[in-house]
């Protein structure tokens, strides 16, 4: 089975800091990790994704997340927030063995001014 | 330009009525997709079409129904069956070349309320 949790339900930062935003799965092989932005009343738009290789994987934005195998991780983040990066953010999974993704509950990313 | 589009964007359904979603894409992609999404639980996977005439149950497939008759439709049908179908419902779409690791395009979803 696979599956990903996202601890956080909400992340508040002040504008200008650092943000991270966690997710950490389970799959039974090697995984296919995503990151998606979801703005209020709008479709998922695609962040980054992790295949192999490189740890560090940049995206748009200027976001970027870090895969960790050790700590079943891929935690999203970018130096320095902005207002407009408010939104709800989806880590999502694929196990090498399935045909579709696992999309965790969702994180609310707020920046204040 | 390229994208998915959902119709209609609001819908409302009465008691014992059947639904339609559309969902259409120009992107040349084989598989799609339909995600059901509520307030705190994500988005959880209805149906999935890999190839035209083909399709697959997700998670939460009961109350449903699905057809793909066209590599650029796939509908969806919201029955009387589905007891709790207020929810926001998003059509994604994704290419196969290069494997199924590749990201997955979402359209601007449909709204669904009971009257």
């Amino acid at each position: 089975a696979q599956s990903v949790a996202q601890p956080e339900d909400q992340v508040n930062v002040a504008e200008g800091n650092p943000l991270t935003v966690k997710c950490t799965y389970s799959v039974s092989g090697n995984p296919y990790l995503f990151w998606y932005v979801q703005y209020p009343n709008r479709g998922l738009q695609f962040l980054l994704k992790y295949i192999t290789g490189d740890n560090l994987v940049k995206g748009s934005y200027g976001f970027e997340a870090e895969f960790n195998k050790s700590q079943t991780s891929f935690h999203l983040k970018k130096p320095s927030a902005l207002v407009s990066d408010s939104a709800l953010y989806f880590c999502a999974v694929r196990d090498r063995g399935y045909s579709t993704l696992t999309f965790g509950k969702g994180t609310m990313l707020l920046v204040s001014p | 330009d390229g994208g998915i589009t959902q119709s209609p964007k609001y819908l409302f359904r009465k008691e014992g009525q059947n639904v339609t979603l559309s969902c259409e894409q120009n992107l040349n992609h084989d598989a799609m997709y339909w995600y059901r999404q509520d307030p705190g639980q994500g988005l959880r996977l209805i149906y999935y079409s890999q190839i035209v005439n083909d399709f697959q149950k997700g998670d939460i497939a009961e109350g449903y129904s699905v057809s793909r008759e066209k590599k650029e439709s796939f509908p969806l049908t919201v029955t009387s069956a589905q007891k709790n179908p207020t929810a926001f419902y998003l059509c994604a779409s994704s290419t196969t070349q290069g494997g199924l690791n590749q990201p997955q395009h979402f359209g601007d979803g449909t709204r669904l309320s009971i009257l």
